[in-house]
């Protein structure tokens, strides 16, 4: 099946830094992508829905200052968290469809950002 | 949107069939049934989906009710490796509910 890849699988990075994560759809074009963050013991939370070539879509309380995103190519989106700091400390998952709307979403295998 | 829930927990014995269900009252006509896994620390592993009809894969059988308002998905022999957290949801909304964590004893 089709592939989605995130890199770095975990990271660790002072506080008030800056880490970006990407997310690769290997075999398949995907007009969009998703990304979530999730708190231990807690369900995924969709923090923005990525489109090839627009802006993302935050949803409600998240900072699109703090959390840039960009979808510069159909097999790639990034995720930049800026300025981080240990609140923001996470495992941030992506995610990626094609174009068909019946389609499965495939996920990457997820990121563990810890910030000091 | 439709919004779904699931018991937060369920036993089931290794080799017997594990059989989750999932209510979603307010499912639209046009929205699927997608069910996930998350074993811990790694991103959802995607099991099965549906509209209407019964559907079965490799890993798993998904049943909807006629009047779409819930669905089980079933596991036919469970095996220890599937002890994980299954999410049900809906369409590409994907507002995720807490799932159901499935403990598989032997």
């Amino acid at each position: 099946g089709a592939v989605v890849s995130q890199h770095p699988s975990w990271v660790i990075c002072k506080s008030g830094t800056s880490v970006k994560i990407e997310c690769r759809s290997l075999d398949f074009q995907a007009t969009t992508m998703f990304w979530y963050r999730q708190f231990p013991k807690q369900s995924l939370m969709l923090m923005a829905t990525s489109n090839e070539g627009s802006k993302a879509t935050y949803e409600q309380g998240v900072e699109k200052d703090k959390f840039l995103i960009n979808h510069a190519s159909l097999t790639l989106s990034t995720l930049t968290v800026t300025s981080a700091h240990p609140e923001d400390s996470s495992f941030y998952i992506c995610s990626a469809k094609s174009g068909m709307v019946t389609g499965e979403l495939f996920f990457g295998e997820g990121s563990r950002l810890t910030v000091l | 949107d439709a919004k779904t829930t699931q018991p937060p927990s369920m036993d089931c014995a290794e080799g017997r069939a594990a059989n989750l269900p999932c209510n979603h009252s307010t499912i639209s006509g046009n929205e699927y049934v997608y069910w996930y896994r998350q074993i811990h620390s790694q991103g959802p592993q995607y099991i099965i989906h549906g509209l209407k009809n019964n559907e079965t894969n490799e890993m798993a059988s998904l049943i909807i009710t006629e009047d779409r308002k819930s669905s089980t998905l079933i596991l036919p022999h469970a095996t220890l490796r599937d002890t994980a957290v299954y999410y049900c949801i809906v369409s590409y909304q994907l507002i995720w509910g807490a799932g159901t964590k499935l403990i598989i004893k032997p």
